[in-house]
């Protein structure tokens, strides 16, 4: 397929455990972004990933987050020690980079902690 | 620091009439703002943008915007609303003033059509 994928689709897992989020962005777009959505409200900036340059990390919520991109293409959202305020849609975008292009967002991964 | 606000949290409208849904927005240089839609159970999908140029975009399903740079203001308009335009509306921006700036969007608004 040519669009933005994620997985898993769903993730329950108990509180206290490390969840990791998959995303595979469009191939060519050096712009990925991660964003969180609570109940179908409005989305949370969480971290933007830009060519090589340095991540934006100013969304993440707590150093139990991280997210890594290698070599530009797959990404990882690392959740540790999950708490069940970490319950929600996870949301991947992509775009061909800066300026006015539009994102192409992924599927999403429910996360439930219990 | 960039900002976007939706100030309706829901949008009423009967079929057939015209509709709007409000955004306005807070940037240190220019910014480009964008329009998405995410219908029940399906992704996010783009609507529109503005980058430059005619300050009334138009986009899919009819939609437009206009873009009031006096006013910071980014409506998302449209002349005759369908029942099928039920869906959750979101706003976003970013700064052409910083560099490498990234994308974000407003808490959303939740448009309702009725028959």
């Amino acid at each position: 397929g040519a669009g933005v994928s994620q997985s898993p689709s769903n993730k329950v897992t108990e509180k206290g455990k490390d969840v990791e989020l998959r995303c595979d962005p469009i191939s060519g777009h050096t712009a990925l972004y991660w964003y969180r959505q609570s109940l179908g409200q409005g989305l949370e900036f969480l971290i933007y990933f830009q060519g090589n340059s340095a991540p934006d990390k100013s969304g993440l919520p707590s150093d139990r987050f991280s997210a890594e991109r290698t070599g530009g293409s797959v990404s990882t959202l690392t959740i540790q020690r999950t708490q069940q305020e970490d319950s929600a849609v996870y949301l991947c975008a992509s775009s061909f980079g800066q300026g006015g292009f539009e994102q192409f967002f992924g599927p999403g991964t429910r996360l439930t902690v219990l | 620091a960039q900002s976007v606000a939706q100030p309706e949290d829901q949008v009423n409208v009967a079929e057939g009439n015209p509709l709007t849904v409000k955004c306005t927005y807070s940037v240190s240089g220019n910014p480009y703002l964008f329009w998405y839609v995410q219908y029940p159970n399906r992704g996010l999908q783009f609507l529109l943008k503005y980058i430059t140029g005619d300050n009334l975009v138009k986009g899919s399903y009819g939609f437009e915007a206009e873009f009031n740079k006096s006013q910071t203001s980014f409506h998302l308009k449209k002349p005759s609303a369908l029942v099928s335009d039920s869906a959750l509306y979101f706003c976003a921006v970013r700064d052409m003033g910083s560099s490498a700036s990234k994308i974000i969007f407003g808490s959303g608004t939740r448009l309702s059509i009725r028959p």
